[in-house]
């Protein structure tokens, strides 16, 4: 059982490039989220979807997209990479919303530096 | 807006040593509580999922108790041992779509 499998690993941009980060599970979980995690902030919630065809901000939006066209996946975009988006980033599932007593599962986290 | 505070940042204790983590939350009306676990260079795994209702759960040696009321929660590891070394962070779900406050986490570190 894979759970939740995100790509790339690592990744260095230079200001200005977009790319997408990749977000993958297989436990049929119908909420997905992004959170990003920096030193000293902790998590914060970039997006989340609740089920396919549903997304919504979260409490860091500016700066990407998401979209949920499956089940499975749930990538995030960055539309122009700038510095401050240097973090690590973090997809997670849950079979229900969180408030629903479903523990969140987190993919590895992906490092992202923007140069 | 809810707030999720843990202190210390950091606690090294020696292997053996009963220890309790806390957690503290500025808004009450919550629907859970969990308590995960980072490794270093790793994503998040969730230890304990205490619901509003209850006042503990339990784990092997872990034990995570709530108290709503008084915005506060305790982990309570027992015996531990140097592979408990790890980051710890409390998260309560709340408001719309029952999004998750995370607090920065407590650096534990089991010296042998």
């Amino acid at each position: 059982n894979a759970g939740v499998t995100q790509t790339p690993k690592f990744q260095v941009l230079k200001t200005g490039q977009s790319m997408t980060l990749q977000c993958a599970q297989d436990m049929n979980h119908e909420y997905m989220s992004w959170y990003r995690q920096d030193p000293g902030m902790g998590l914060r919630l970039i997006h989340y979807s609740v089920g396919a065809g549903i997304t919504d901000q979260g409490e860091v939006p500016n700066g990407y997209n998401v979209s949920r066209s499956t089940t499975e996946d749930f990538p995030l975009r960055l539309l122009s990479a700038a510095p401050s988006q240097t973090s690590v980033y973090f997809c997670a599932s849950s079979y229900s919303l969180p408030g629903h007593n479903s523990p969140l599962h987190f993919g590895n986290g992906t490092r992202l530096t923007v140069t | 807006k809810q707030e999720v505070t843990q202190i210390p940042a950091a606690l090294s204790v020696p292997e053996g040593e009963n220890l309790v983590l806390n957690c503290s939350f500025t808004d009450s009306a919550i629907y859970n509580l969990q308590w995960f676990r980072q490794d270093p260079g790793k994503g998040l795994t969730s230890l304990l999922l205490i619901q509003s209702s209850q006042r503990e759960q339990t784990s092997g040696r872990l034990n995570a108790s709530l108290d709503k009321s008084s915005g506060r929660s305790t982990l309570y590891i027992a015996a531990s041992q140097p592979g408990d070394s790890a980051t710890y962070l409390c998260a309560v779900s709340a408001g719309a779509n029952s999004k998750l406050t995370f607090g920065k986490g407590i650096t534990l570190s089991v010296r042998p």
